[in-house]
């Protein structure tokens, strides 16, 4: 069971758009985290959110927790050719001791 | 960064070969993980660790078999590899465990099973 569903799969822009990916649940999570990972290399945490409602900036990224804690999005304001790379949330909706969930991840490509 | 190691980086073997992966970290992290990534699955918890000798299972144990005798050792074993266990594997490590700890990652491990 895949409790974090991440949308889009794949996502292919020229630099200077905008893009948002999505994390989403039917679970309430305690906390979420996103992280980068680039190709040949493991992943990198970028930010945890805890807190419904709550909003982190990093320089062009902008990352939301829903109000429910069910849900979480990332946006890239003017995307680089330094952002490619796969984005992936995760978190735990187990209640007890953290067991880590990862989502299967949004592939981004940024074109010069 | 937190020194996490891996080794060996890339194995080719044959189905039905004991293999052992081995993690190293330099942190002195209580938890220690073993995913593994395959395409269209994203990262998979196999196993994991809180302390020396206690392990527990992930989501994908089947298969597969963990010790930690040292806190900066933490062995990963497929008694007997299959090809369906060509895959990805990353170690990673947080401090406490916690859902809000940062888990770092190892560099990698890439398995072909044949």
């Amino acid at each position: 069971t895949q409790l974090l569903e991440q949308s889009p799969q794949f996502l292919s822009i020229q630099e200077g758009e905008n893009l948002t990916v999505y994390c989403n649940s039917s679970s309430v999570f305690s906390s979420l985290q996103w992280y980068r990972q680039e190709p040949g290399e493991g992943p990198v945490l970028l930010v945890t959110v805890v807190t419904g409602g709550e909003v982190k900036k990093l320089k062009r990224l902008t990352f939301q927790f829903g109000d429910a804690r069910k849900d979480s999005s990332l946006h890239i304001t003017a995307a680089q050719p330094g952002d490619t790379g796969l984005y992936l949330c995760a978190g735990d909706a187990s209640g007890g001791s953290y067991i880590p969930t990862f989502g299967r991840g949004t592939s981004l490509i940024v074109h010069p | 960064d937190a020194g996490i190691t891996q080794s060996p980086r890339h194995k080719v073997t044959e189905t039905g070969t004991p293999v052992t992966l081995r993690c190293h970290q330099t942190e002195n992290h209580r938890y220690m993980y073993w995913y593994r990534q395959d395409p269209g699955h994203g990262l998979r918890l196999i196993h994991y660790s809180y302390g020396v000798k206690d392990t527990d299972k992930g989501e994908v144990s089947d298969g597969y078999s963990v010790s930690r005798s040292k806190t900066e050792d933490f062995l990963l074993t497929l008694e007997s590899a299959t090809s369906s266990q060509t895959s990805v594997y990353f170690c990673a490590t947080s401090p406490s465990g916690a859902s809000t700890d940062t888990q770092y990652f190892g560099p990698g491990t890439r398995l072909t099973v044949l």
